[in-house]
């Protein structure tokens, strides 16, 4: 069966300071990738997806950036943290191909940026 | 711009009490529609979906959603919720065959014992 890792789980990080979040997938070849922010009361928001190794789509112009360096590993990074990064990132993935319709998610990071 | 609108913020009911959280998106085209819900320290889990077919759509642990299109609706219901439905539920779309999906700002629903 497939599963899904993020880590860290919590993450406290001061303003300016750099940002690595990591997502994993096991069970699984070729997935779709993303990542979400979500935050409390607007919902999920689409920050980055890939359809594959080396492949990234930003929908969202911000301080974050996405790299997938191996097909089932997805990467979120920032060389320097604002305040408003704060909050809870959601990896997701989904069957390969154009009628990818539901995402799996994994089960988080939570990040304060101080 | 595409949009999902999700009515209530926070549903407050006691058990037994019927539920119907609202779903409403602003795309005309082919959609497929989800609801999903996050219990408390969970993993984000999907509900229920359609895709086509029937618009009355039946999910996991007793929950229906049914899809009216000249609304651009798909509420999400229950006929008697328990405590253990206290969680926060999304509505998404996904526009088309390729669309990423897009969400609602989600509802939270507190069921009293």
């Amino acid at each position: 069966s497939q599963t899904i890792h993020q880590w860290p789980a919590t993450l406290v990080q001061p303003v300016g300071s750099p940002l690595s979040l990591e997502c994993t997938v096991e069970g699984t070849s070729n997935p779709n990738l993303y990542w979400y922010r979500q935050a409390a009361g607007r919902g999920l928001q689409l920050l980055f997806y890939s359809v594959g190794i080396g492949q990234i789509s930003s929908e969202v112009p911000q301080n974050l950036s996405a790299s997938r360096p191996q097909d089932r590993q997805f990467i979120l990074s920032s060389k320097k943290l604002l305040l408003s990064d704060s909050g809870f990132y959601l990896c997701a993935w989904s069957v390969d191909g154009a009628y990818a319709y539901e995402q799996y998610f994994g089960p988080g990071t939570r990040l304060t940026v101080t | 711009a595409q949009s999902v609108s999700q009515h209530n913020h926070h549903v407050i009911l006691s058990e037994a009490a019927s539920l119907e959280l609202g779903c409403n998106y602003s795309y005309g085209g082919t959609v497929n529609l989800f609801w999903y819900v996050q219990y408390p320290g969970q993993h984000l889990q999907l509900l229920l979906k359609y895709f086509s077919g029937d618009p009355l759509v039946k999910g996991i642990k007793g929950f229906e959603a049914e899809f009216i299109k000249s609304k651009f609706s798909f509420n999400l219901r229950k006929p008697s919720v328990q405590w253990s439905d206290t969680a926060e539920y999304f509505c998404a779309v996904k526009k088309g065959s390729q669309g990423n999906l897009i969400f609602g700002k989600g509802t939270k629903l507190s069921v009293k014992p």
